[in-house]
């Protein structure tokens, strides 16, 4: 049982580059998030999906989009990468999204932008 | 706007020794209070979770507390290990939302 598993896990990028990360989960979980994790900040939600064919904005969207085609699989989108987007990303999946579920997340993305 | 304040932002303990972990939110309407630990390098983990009516509860040598009066949560890490070297992360929820509000975290190191 793999849980969640974010690819890739490290990468680089110029100024301007686009790319997409991978987060999948294998629990059959229906909420899913993305979150960007900076030196001395909590955790803050980019983007989350409540089901198959389903996006919402958390807290910090702006140049991100996000894709949920398929119930197990969440995709962060950086269409035109700018240096203050340099983070850890860090995916979760939970089975609601409320009352006492967890979210269990993934070993998160490092990325850096030059 | 919700709001989750740990302190202290970081500790350093000598294993075998108790620590205290402090989280004071501001959420309204209060659903849960989640204690998560985040390795270096991973993923945040669930510890323990405390819902309104809970005071106390319990997981091996961790002891979370809720005091919904005062809007204050503990987590006491009891002989600590070197394992235990972490940051431990506050999550309040509040009811209906689909957005938990997360604390900075407190940095634990715990020396031989």
């Amino acid at each position: 049982n793999a849980g969640v598993t974010q690819t890739p896990k490290f990468r680089v990028l110029k100024t301007g580059q686009s790319m997409t990360l991978l987060c999948a989960q294998d629990m059959n979980h229906e909420y899913m998030y993305w979150y960007r994790q900076d030196p001395g900040m909590g955790l803050r939600l980019i983007h989350y999906s409540v089901g198959e064919g389903t996006t919402a904005k958390g807290e910090v969207p702006d140049g991100y989009n996000v894709s949920r085609l398929k119930k197990q699989n969440f995709l962060l989108g950086l269409e035109s990468a700018a240096p203050s987007q340099t983070s850890v990303y860090f995916c979760a999946s939970s089975y609601g999204q409320g009352g006492n579920q967890p979210q269990h997340f993934g070993d998160g993305t490092r990325l850096s932008i030059l | 706007k919700n709001q989750v304040e740990q302190s202290p932002q970081s500790l350093i303990i000598l294993e075998g020794k108790n620590c205290t972990l402090q989280c004071n939110y501001i959420v309204s309407p209060f659903s849960n209070l989640r204690w998560y630990k985040q390795d270096t390098g991973r993923g945040p983990v669930s510890l323990t979770i405390m819902t309104f009516s809970e005071n106390t509860k319990s997981n091996g040598r961790y002891t979370a507390t809720l005091d919904a009066d005062t809007k204050q949560s503990s987590l006491h890490i009891t002989a600590s290990q070197l394992s235990d070297s972490a940051s431990y992360i506050c999550v309040v929820r509040s009811g209906g939302s689909y957005i938990p509000t997360f604390g900075r975290g407190t940095s634990l190191i715990v020396h031989p």
